[in-house]
């Protein structure tokens, strides 16, 4: 029973051609999570939404957007990808805090040509 | 240096071997995760612990939080644990990733 889901698994996109990834949860969460993880490299946290409330990492370039409609959905919007934003892309959701155990999906992995 | 440091870096065991990896942190944090990531992506939570000791079948994770380390261990090794171990620490959102230790067991 998949409980954070995100779609596509695989994702190939051009060189400035926008793309949108997604994520759902069937846990009702409060706390949503965006990670990039490019090979060999520990997962970054670009963004998460606490409920409504966005955060957003110092270092995550303005290329990268997010929405959450709703507690179960939750976008990553890349404006004009670059090469260099090829990488994992991994959602996660938490009840709470870091204090909380988190679930992932099980990625995208975006290629850009 | 990284504010959360895993060792080994990559680990090669034979089946039915104990597995040691160990993660030391430098930052305040109000829990540590064990995380386990498969190749193709996916990454599972295997422990998260603020204190003492967790045991879930043959893994066992444990904190020492005065010397800010933690261990996670693998009793009698099996292929199907190869995957790559990520310890992570933090609180309020905002956790910081060890690099990950590679761990491949052979049959």
């Amino acid at each position: 029973d998949a409980m954070v889901i995100q779609n596509p698994r695989y994702q190939v996109t051009q060189f400035g051609k926008p793309v949108t990834l997604s994520c759902s949860q069937t846990l009702n969460h409060n706390v949503m999570y965006w990670y990039q993880q490019k090979s060999s490299q520990a997962p970054k946290l670009l963004f998460h939404y606490y409920d409504k409330d966005f955060n957003n990492e110092a270092d995550t370039p303005d290329n990268f957007q997010s929405r959450r409609p709703n507690t179960s959905f939750c976008f990553l919007d890349i404006r004009s990808p670059g090469l260099g934003d090829a990488a994992m892309y991994l959602c996660a959701t938490s009840r709470g805090w870091a204090n909380s155990p988190l679930h992932f999906g099980n990625g995208t992995r975006l290629t850009v040509t | 240096k990284n504010e959360v440091e895993q060792s080994p870096q990559n680990l090669t065991a034979q089946e039915g071997e104990f597995i040691t990896i160990n993660c030391s942190y430098s930052v305040g944090i109000s829990a540590l995760h064990w995380l386990q990531q498969h190749p193709g992506g996916g990454i599972v939570s295997l422990f998260m612990l603020s204190s003492g000791k967790k045991k879930h079948g043959r893994l066992i994770a444990t904190i020492n939080i005065q010397e800010k380390h933690s261990s996670l261990h693998i009793t009698a090794s099996h292929p199907r644990d190869s995957a790559v171990y990520i310890c992570a620490g933090g609180s309020q959102g905002n956790l910081i990733f060890g690099k990950g230790t590679k761990l491949s067991v052979k049959p």
